[in-house]
């Protein structure tokens, strides 16, 4: 069964760094692979979706890059803000097509001002 | 404004008490879908439906049951069997259950045990 981990569960960084965050997954049959933002007592909210085939995805000051083939992705997050506090969560969707995402645990992100 | 609603944000049982969960979307999505979060731990599935009247069990399904009878709603009932139901409940959607299509959020529910 796919399992999914992300390292550091925790991370506190001052306002302007520029961080990345870890997702790696143990069967590297995936269709694709999507980080989500999470505030307190909320839902998730889609950031990033990189398909299979493809290497990274890019959004404003967010970047994700996939190696599917050692199971692991990155979330690069540049000049980080307060308002990135957030807990960024990653799922990877199987290659059977089916829509059963796996998710890791989280990183929970406090930017300081 | 589209988008999933679920309702209520707070909810409390007694023992022995059946609870429903809604979940209401706008956005005509084919296929929904239930999670449960506990305190540290990421998403689990516990059911999934591809489209009106259909509906699968996913990983943790043992002590809830869904209905499909509406493409826009998805109830969760979490049964008296369900003996630990004290989680974060979140309802999702995607156009399609094919994994090329990003699945969207609710805000979720927060159920607690009286």
């Amino acid at each position: 069964k796919q399992e999914v981990t992300q390292i550091p569960a925790a991370l506190s960084v001052p306002e302007g760094e520029n961080l990345v965050l870890n997702c790696s997954f143990t069967d590297s049959a995936i269709y694709n692979l999507q980080w989500f933002r999470q505030d307190p007592g909320k839902g998730l909210t889609s950031l990033l979706l990189i398909q299979s085939s493809q290497r990274e995805q890019t959004s404003g000051r967010l970047n994700a890059s996939l190696d599917k083939s050692s199971g692991r992705s990155t979330l690069y997050i540049a000049a980080s803000q307060p308002g990135d506090s957030a807990t960024y969560l990653c799922a990877v969707a199987p290659q059977t097509g089916a829509n059963n995402l796996f998710f890791g645990t989280g990183t929970r992100l406090t930017v300081i001002p | 404004d589209g988008g999933i609603t679920q309702s209520p944000k707070y909810l409390f049982r007694k023992e022995g008490q059946n609870v429903t969960l809604s979940c209401e979307q706008n956005l005509n999505h084919d296929a929904m879908y239930w999670y449960r979060q506990d305190p540290g731990q990421g998403l689990r599935l516990i059911y999934y439906s591809q489209i009106v009247n259909d509906f699968q069990k996913g990983d943790i399904a043992e002590g809830y049951s869904v209905s499909r009878e509406k493409k826009e709603s998805f109830p969760l009932t979490v049964t008296s069997a369900q003996k630990n139901p004290t989680a974060f409940y979140l309802c999702a959607s995607s156009l399609t259950g094919y994994s090329n299509q990003p699945q969207h959020f609710g805000d979720g529910t927060r159920l607690s045990i009286l």
